[in-house]
């Protein structure tokens, strides 16, 4: 049972130009949200979060959006660079599992970004 | 910002044999450490949650005789993969949580190949 999906494995997008990554959860427990960036061959780095208090959050040129209601977020790079090109990763996790020894975070397949020059 | 690493980067080994590999967190103390798998094209799986001190917490359907792990110090976690056989050949993936947010943060994984 895939509770974090990513349905798209795949986006290609023109420098310049906004990419658009969608995530969709079917846990309704699940109240804090990650996106990771991955390079072949090497472990995911942290991008951005959003908790369910929350309908939005903003760090640069990332932004993820909440649908707590779709359950489904976004994540909009803007404006996107080649260097952007990887796989990103979306997961999910309960808050309160954060601050328990637990806090294990689901993760969605993944979608593989490339920017062309 | 927190580093963790893994050695090793890459394992080639024969079917039958056993492999360990280590999680370091270089400039924090982690009480928590957890080991992924993640095959082609697919999630991140959780196999295990590893406390230091303490038996580690296995994910349904991971074999924890298979899959041994030992969090002996609050800065390394191990994960031995038992009599491997071709279908654990897979990139394995550990995170450490950081205390003072609980933040993870990944090692850069290793990749084995059973043959």
């Amino acid at each position: 049972d895939q509770q974090v999906k990513q349905n798209s494995p795949s986006l290609s997008v023109q420098e310049g130009r906004i990419s658009i990554l969608n995530c969709d959860y079917t846990n309704s427990m699940f109240d804090y949200f990650l996106w990771y960036k991955k390079y072949p061959a090497e472990g995911p780095t942290f991008l951005i979060s959003i908790s369910s208090i929350k309908d939005k959050n903003e760090d640069g040129r990332f932004t993820v959006f909440l649908n707590k209601s779709a359950k489904h977020l976004s994540l909009h790079i803007v404006p996107s660079q080649p260097g952007d090109s990887a796989v990103y990763f979306c997961a999910a996790t309960p808050l309160v599992a954060i601050y328990n020894q637990g806090g294990k975070l689901i993760f969605g397949q993944g979608t593989e970004l490339s920017v062309k020059p | 910002g927190a580093v963790v690493s893994q050695h090793p980067s890459r394992v080639i080994c024969k079917s039958g044999t056993s492999v360990k590999i280590e999680c370091r967190s270089l400039d924090f103390q982690a009480t928590t450490m957890f080991w992924y798998r993640q095959f082609p094209k697919q999630s991140l799986m959780l196999m295990a949650t590893s406390n230091e001190g303490s038996k580690a917490t296995y994910e349904q359907g991971v074999e924890k005789d298979k899959f041994l792990i030992n969090h002996a110090s609050l800065t390394l976690s191990t994960l031995t993969v038992t009599s491997a056989h071709p279908e654990d050949s897979s990139f394995y993936i550990c995170s450490a949580r950081l205390p003072r947010n609980n933040e993870q943060f990944f090692g850069p994984g290793t990749r084995l190949t059973v043959l």
